[in-house]
């Protein structure tokens, strides 16, 4: 059974540009997770799909990031414009409701570097 | 890896001792509790979990230990192994996320 995959694994862009992060959950896991971890910081939650409908969005830092979840499969992380203090790890997580333990299976991340 | 500039607390073991890392957490209403280990380049890879109405759980070479009353968790590694080096989160589930704390670097040395 594949992993969750997350695309691309590393991205440097220069402030003010646009980055667009994929995360690809466990085939038929309906919960999806971002997290992110800044430099110096504890990893923190960002927001929480199930399915296509974001459940809780308390994480997300400003309205320049965007996240969506289109047919309920994978899922997508917008940062537009980006600023210096975006850059970190980019986890994605997923999780089976119902499964008999609350494991949320992690993606490797993708590193963001603003510059 | 993501851990460069992180300043964690760190744990240097030697390889077959047991090793016993702490974390405290801040929500007393928290459903779970989790243990993840992070290896260089990789995501959080779970461990062990625990549930908030236990106090003790045992998996293969690791115990988690909960203490409600101050609100301490502990992963306990026996025999430690050089595969076993790598950052160990604590993490409670609320609202459905994972609120996790700062992370303890675990060194295995021969």
């Amino acid at each position: 059974e594949a992993g969750v995959t997350q695309f691309p694994s590393h991205s440097v862009i220069e402030k003010g540009q646009t980055v667009t992060l994929r995360c690809d959950p466990i085939s038929g896991h309906d919960n999806l997770y971002w997290y992110r971890r800044v430099m110096g910081k504890e990893i923190k939650f960002l927001l929480h799909f199930v399915k296509e409908s974001k459940q809780d969005e308390s994480g997300m830092p400003n309205n320049r990031f965007l996240a969506e979840r289109t047919g309920g499969t994978y899922s997508t992380l917008k940062v537009q414009p980006a600023e210096l203090e975006d850059s970190g790890v980019y986890f994605c997580a997923s999780r089976l409701t119902g499964a008999a333990s609350y494991e949320q299976y992690f993606g490797p991340g993708t590193r963001l570097t603003v510059t | 890896g993501e851990s460069v500039g992180l300043h964690l607390p760190t744990l240097s073991v030697q390889e077959g001792d047991n090793s016993i890392i702490n974390c405290a957490y801040s929500n007393s209403a928290s459903d779970y509790f989790i243990w993840y280990k992070q290896e260089s380049g990789k995501g959080p890879q779970f461990i062990i979990d625990i549930r908030s109405n236990m106090d003790k759980r045992q998996g293969q070479r690791v115990t988690v230990l909960l203490n409600k009353t101050v609100k301490h968790l502990s992963l306990q590694i026996a025999a430690t192994q050089p595969g076993d080096s790598a950052v160990y989160f604590c993490a409670e589930t609320y609202t459905d996320k994972l609120i996790f704390g700062t992370g303890t670097r675990l060194q295995v040395f021969p």
